[in-house]
């Protein structure tokens, strides 16, 4: 069935490091990316999305881009700040819903 | 405005209790999904809805039970309660303009439930 794995956590980095969050995911068809951010005591955001092959998404200096070579949808960042830490989630658009990923906490340190 | 909110946020209760939780959104999406994270931050969709039509029941128990009287509310009944079921649980929804197509996704804020 549809899946998608993430690199299990928790990172913690300092201030200004680089970010790699892995993700890879089953590849039936050619289902929608997501990345969702959820803060501290609150519910997912959207972070950012890719709807086909070769697409990138970005938003608040995060970048991931839709790999169907590798199957891959991979959350980067050049330079991280304290305000980032969070659980990070990969998803997937499946049948009627999305598949989530396990999460990966991140951690910044000043 | 609060696209997408719930009620309540915390939820203290004893086992064998009846409890609902209420979910609203303001966006006039067609879809609105209940999730269950558990304290590991796992996300499992439980239900989802599309104009008031029943489209996702995933293995939950009877116990739980979702009621859409409308296409902007979901609400999340739960009899007989157990200690498993603290979790924290989310409601969501999503446009969805196209049958069979995964549109982003808005969540509201959670409702945090402790069965004692």
């Amino acid at each position: 069935g549809d899946s998608v794995t993430q690199m299990e956590g928790p990172v913690t980095l300092s201030e200004e490091a680089f970010l790699t969050i892995n993700c890879t995911y089953t590849a039936t068809g050619y289902p929608s990316l997501f990345w969702y951010v959820q803060y501290p005591g609150e519910g997912l955001q959207l972070l950012l999305k890719a709807t086909k092959a070769d697409d990138k998404g970005s938003n608040k200096g995060f970048e991931a881009t839709y790999r169907k070579e590798t199957t891959s949808f991979h959350l980067e960042k050049g330079s991280v700040q304290v305000s980032d830490s969070a659980v990070y989630f990969c998803a997937r658009g499946g049948s009627e819903k999305l598949v989530f990923g396990k999460g990966t906490k991140l951690t910044v340190n000043p | 405005d609060t696209a997408v909110s719930q009620t309540p946020k915390y939820l203290v209760t004893q086992m064998g209790n009846d409890k609902s939780i209420k979910c609203e959104q303001n966006l006039g999406h067609d879809t609105m999904y209940w999730y269950k994270q558990d304290s590991k931050k796992f996300l499992k969709i439980m239900f989802s809805y599309n104009n008031k039509e029943l489209i996702i029941n995933e293995t939950v128990p009877n116990r739980f039970s979702p009621k859409s009287p409308d296409k902007a509310h979901l609400n999340l009944h739960i009899n007989s309660l157990e200690l498993g079921d603290s979790a924290v649980y989310f409601c969501a929804s999503s446009l969805d303009k196209l049958a069979g197509t995964i549109d982003t996704q808005y969540f509201g804020p959670g409702t945090r439930l402790t069965v004692l």
